[in-house]
Formats: structure tokens, sequence, C-alpha cells
């Protein structure tokens, strides 16, 4: 079945560091693929997505590039900053739900610690 | 933002007692809403699809009599964790979608539940 798989942490930087949090995927077909976070204390908020190969979604300083031949969706920031610690979750979509976002596969987290 | 609200945030129960949990969709109607569960270092999993006037959806390994899901109107769904044991000790997420083409899932911001 469909899958993803994230490295797993936790991974700390220190401030203006370069981020990199990989994410492979297993599906059939073709997904949207996700990046959500959770800052503390807070619910999930999707930071970013792609909804076809060789997309690339972007927001806040965080980038991640669709690869079909690779499988994969990292997520990478080139200077994260100490608001940036949270979890992060990488998912995918699989299915459609009267044209709006399905339901979605997560990855188990990665959570990024940024010390000043 | 299209928000979400989940409650409780945090709920402590006996055991063979009955949890509630109640999602509502604070300015968006949402005619489908999905229930995730969280265990510690796992990712989310998908509980089911709650469809407003119609039986939930549950995903395979799921006991539906179980976890009871009520989708009685546009904006709030239920889940209720019946006869509750401590191996039901987990974190609940709820999310939901405006309708529309690519309009993204909003999350709760989830319920721990501890069985004891």
């Amino acid at each position: 079945g469909n899958s993803v798989t994230q490295m797993e942490g936790p991974v700390t930087l220190s401030e203006e560091a370069f981020l990199t949090i990989n994410c492979t995927y297993t599906a059939t077909g073709y997904p949207s693929l996700f990046w959500y976070v959770q800052y503390p204390g807070e619910g999930l908020q999707l930071l970013l997505k792609a909804t076809k190969a060789d997309d690339k979604g972007s927001n806040k300083g965080f980038e991640a590039t669709y690869r079909k031949e690779t499988t994969s969706f990292h997520l990478e920031k080139g200077s994260v900053q100490v608001s940036d610690s949270a979890v992060y979750f990488c998912a995918l979509s699989d299915r459609n739900y009267g044209g709006s976002q399905g339901n979605l596969i997560f990855g188990k987290g990665t959570k990024l610690s940024v010390k000043p | 933002g299209a928000v979400v609200s989940q409650h409780p945030s945090r709920v402590i129960c006996k055991s063979g007692t009955s949890v509630k949990i109640e999602c509502r969709s604070l300015d968006f109607q949402a005619t489908t809403m999905f229930w995730y569960r969280q265990f510690p270092k796992q990712s989310l999993m998908l509980m089911a699809t709650s469809n407003e006037g119609s039986k939930a959806t549950y995903e395979q390994g799921v006991e539906k009599d179980k976890f009871l899901i009520n989708h009685a109107s546009l904006t709030l769904s239920t889940l209720t964790v019946t006869s509750a044991h401590p191996e039901d000790s987990s974190f609940y997420i709820c999310s939901a979608s405006p309708t529309g083409l690519g309009s993204p899932l909003h999350f709760g911001n989830g319920t721990r539940l501890t069985v004891t």
C-alpha cells in the first residue's frame, strides 16, 4: 500500500544553518505530496504542497520538489531560525473527496530544534 | 483562515467508561471530516472518514463499535471511544476541509486521551 518514510529525528541545528529533512514515498498512481508543521502546543498546519511531478512547493523559506524518479519530496530551508523549531510531517494524499483534499498518509514526523 | 476546533484537548478516564471528543469547523462547512490517531513516535494513522448525514467509513483494523463516529451537522463530528481501555490511550486528531478544488485539510489541535 501507499506509505511515507521520513528521516527520524530529532534534528538539532544552529540558527542560520541549512536544513534538509528527507522524505520518500511509495504510491500507486500520482499522489499529491505535502509537508505539515506542528509548532509546540498547536495543531498541524499545511506548510507547502506539490500536486504533480517536478512541482516545487514553497512557503516561509521552505521548499520541496516533487521528484517522481526518486519518489522523494525532501524539505529544505537555506537558513533556519529559532522560530522554525517544530515537528515536520511529510504526507501524501491518494484520494479525493468532492474536489477537496482527501485523507492523508503521514510519515512519522521529524522534530527540529534550532538553537540560537 | 479556516479553523477546526477540537475539544477536549486532554482527558483522563477510567477503564470501562466512554469518552466523547468533538470536532468543529468554526468558519466553514465540512461534509467530510477525518479522524486520526497518533501513537508516541509514530505517524498519524487515519481511523475513519466521517460523512455528514451518513455512516462513517472506517479504515481496516479499526473497530467501528468501539470508535463511534457521528457527523450530525456540517460543522460537527464526534468520536466516542466506548468502554475505554488503557491501550486506547493515544492522541486523537480530527481534520476537515472546506469544499472546493484544492482546499487544504485543516487540523484540530488534538485530544490526548489517557485511560487509567
